[in-house]
């Protein structure tokens, strides 16, 4: 398996807070990405890294910002959480593979994230 | 209209069906697709990689179709492990136009009967 570590697995937080996601990889690959899944409407893309400091906001960026100061760590941060945002995050990794096309994505085990 | 469509399901086969999944894509630029299984409450993994010229795993076969814009997913002679969740992913662009990163159908559950 490839080496992924989300942290925490598993977090409650209240409406207003703000909360901080890891990603943590030892692949050394280039992209990484943050996921939001809800029932009914599949993975939806967060934010993506496609280097160190290089950032591009996904579909749902609303309300979250990242960041990426080194290659193994991509942090995802809940400004103020709200109750909407309660959904299980999966960070992915995927690397550049022939002709500028990416690779296949690995990903974390999630993080299931409740705000009350 | 979503960049990537699935039947949501549930398939419902016995075991030692044939079963196919289909699912479309809107962007005729999409470059590279696969399918990834998911099971309740886990992370995605991926299944296979689908090529132009069509993939085949086992008892897995994978098949893309550009002028219609859809891939499919054959399983055959399904086994009970096979009960999962089946999302379809498109990437776009190639990743150096900074443009979009991989895209995920909702996924298709199928659950495989004694």
């Amino acid at each position: 398996d490839a080496g992924i570590t989300q942290s925490p697995r598993h977090k409650v937080t209240e409406t207003g807070t703000p909360v901080t996601l890891r990603c943590h990889q030892t692949e050394n690959h280039r992209y990484m990405y943050w996921y939001r899944q809800d029932p009914g409407h599949g993975l939806r893309l967060i934010h993506y890294s496609y280097g160190v400091k290089d950032t591009d906001k996904g579909e749902v960026s609303d309300g979250y910002s990242v960041s990426r100061s080194k290659t193994e760590d991509f942090l995802l941060t809940l400004e103020s959480a709200t109750s909407s945002q309660t959904s299980v995050y999966f960070c992915a990794i995927s690397e550049r593979g022939g002709a500028g096309m990416n690779t296949e994505a690995f990903f974390g085990q999630g993080t299931r994230l409740t705000v009350v | 209209r979503k960049e990537v469509e699935q039947d949501p399901g549930p398939f419902n086969v016995p075991e030692g069906a044939t079963v196919a999944f289909n699912c479309t894509y809107s962007n005729s630029a999409s470059q590279s697709f696969f399918w990834y299984r998911q099971d309740c409450r886990k992370e995605p993994k991926l299944l296979m990689s689908v090529y132009s010229s069509g993939n085949e795993d086992g008892r897995f076969t994978a098949q893309l179709n550009r002028a219609s814009q859809y891939i499919s997913l054959l399983i055959r002679d399904s086994k009970l492990s096979d009960s999962a969740t089946y999302l379809c992913v498109v990437n776009p662009y190639p990743l150096d136009t900074g443009r979009r990163a991989l895209t995920f159908g909702s996924g298709t559950r199928l659950q495989v009967q004694p």
